[in-house]
């Protein structure tokens, strides 16, 4: 399985952007970019996923390099909700399983 | 998105005993789940892999024998600790895939305590 590489912790204000990067230097060609975030003592909980081209949904943006080798989920307006252990995970376009690293641990700061 | 349940949420059990948590797929018929692990301040580790209907796959270092897996439909799972010692305290998460986009869901996770 490719590897992504994560920092460890990230701090950011509330109501302000995030940018939470990944790596992922020996992605192959078919795999998707799947990014999930966990709140203490809960299950994780699908963020956005996406290919090549840049994604956004309700809750978030994935931007993707343009040679795949990493990419970055931003939050637009973090709130203290939004803080928890962020995963970037590495998945093969035929669904196998999410094997995941040690994660970002955001802190939202009033 | 789709909604994965797990139960019960928390578990005490006596040492020597087993305990069963299940996994249900809500709104969507769930071809393969997965159990993972974690321990406090620590990730998730991926125990097994089920399909239903068919054997589970355990991860390298998972004891088949310790932690059954059952597959039988394609909303449940059951994941079944037995002969349950104080070190199999953890909180263990399921997760399941076959929705839209064949997406992977997490139930709530379920905490187990042995005594």
């Amino acid at each position: 399985d490719a590897k992504t590489t994560q920092p460890n912790s990230m701090e950011s204000n509330e109501e302000e952007p995030v940018h939470l990067p990944c790596n992922h230097s020996t992605i192959s060609g078919t795999d998707y970019i799947h990014w999930y975030r966990q709140l203490p003592s809960q299950g994780p909980e699908y963020v956005i996923h996406g290919l090549t081209s840049n994604v956004n949904n309700r809750m978030a943006s994935l931007a993707i390099a343009e040679d795949r080798k990493s990419s970055t989920l931003i939050l637009h307006r973090a709130t203290l909700r939004d803080a928890a252990v962020y995963y970037c995970i590495l998945r093969d376009y035929q669904g196998g399983k999410l094997i995941f690293g040690q994660g970002t641990e955001l802190s939202v700061k009033p | 998105g789709a909604v994965v349940s797990q139960h019960p949420s928390w578990v005490i059990c006596k040492s020597g005993t087993s305990v069963k948590i299940e996994c249900r797929s809500l709104d969507f018929q769930a071809t393969t789940m997965f159990w993972y692990r974690q321990f406090p301040k620590q990730s998730l580790m991926l125990m097994a892999t089920s399909n239903e209907g068919s054997k589970a796959t355990y991860e390298q270092g998972v004891e088949k024998d310790k932690f059954l897996i059952n597959h039988a439909s394609l909303t449940l799972s059951t994941l079944t600790v037995t002969s349950a010692h104080p070190e199999d305290s953890s909180f263990y998460i399921c997760s399941a895939s076959g929705g839209i986009g064949n997406t992977i869901y997490f139930g709530e996770g379920s905490w187990l305590t042995v005594v």
